[in-house]
């Protein structure tokens, strides 16, 4: 089955500064790659996602890039603020169904003023 | 803004015990799922349902079940809790099986 591997368990930016989570994934029948925030105490988040018909995606401070030679996705927050700090999972979902998507192990990411 | 609600938010029990948590979703989706959050806050999807189909995660063991009895109701049974089973149990719901999944703050359970 598919494999998802976060590349960072860990990141520490300051305010203002970009953050960068990596994540690969193994089976090249993948086609949509979303990712999910939680917080402590609290369930998972939405927060952006990209489909394998395009190779990059823009909401507001968000960007995620697709590589899909590379089976690579990776998610860059702009300008971060301390309320970005939380646990960001990435995930891959062969045929893009919720029931076939696996996530990461989880990145945490930390926002220092 | 909450629209997945679970209950208990923390349940503490011994081996052998049997234990049910609730889980409803007010956003008028038909696709329900139960995920476990392990202690290194690895998820694993336990169960999907909708109003046509339930889906099993072969790898869960038989002692958890899934009880619904509406699309916007799907709760989790566990017949004899193991030591094992001490994780956060996260509760989500969606339009269809393509579509963003919204999660529940989750029940976490410890197993004595």
């Amino acid at each position: 089955g598919e494999k998802v591997e976060q590349h960072e368990s860990t990141l520490s930016v300051r305010e203002g500064d970009s953050a960068v989570i990596n994540c690969t994934y193994t089976d090249t029948a993948s086609s949509y790659f979303p990712w999910y925030k939680q917080e402590a105490g609290k369930g998972l988040h939405f927060v952006i996602d990209i489909r394998s018909n395009v190779d990059r995606k823009q909401s507001q401070r968000l960007i995620v890039l697709l590589d899909k030679k590379a089976k690579r996705f990776s998610l860059h927050i702009t300008a971060t603020q301390p309320e970005d700090s939380a646990i960001y999972f990435c995930a891959a979902s062969i045929g893009g169904s919720n029931y076939k998507l696996t996530f990461g192990k989880g990145t945490l990411l930390t926002v220092t003023p | 803004e909450t629209a997945v609600f679970q209950t208990p938010n923390y349940h503490v029990t011994q081996v052998g015990n049997e234990v049910s948590f609730n889980c409803k979703q007010t956003l008028g989706h038909d696709t329900m799922y139960w995920y476990k959050q392990d202690s290194k806050k690895l998820l694993k999807i336990m169960f999907s349902y909708n109003n046509k189909q339930l889906i099993v995660n072969e790898t869960v063991p038989r002692r958890f079940s899934p009880q619904s009895s509406d699309k916007a109701h799907l709760n989790l049974r566990i017949k004899s809790v193991e030591p094992e089973d001490s994780a956060v149990y996260l509760c989500a719901s969606s339009w269809g099986y393509e579509n963003t999944l919204y999660f529940g703050a989750g029940t976490r359970l410890s197993v004595l």
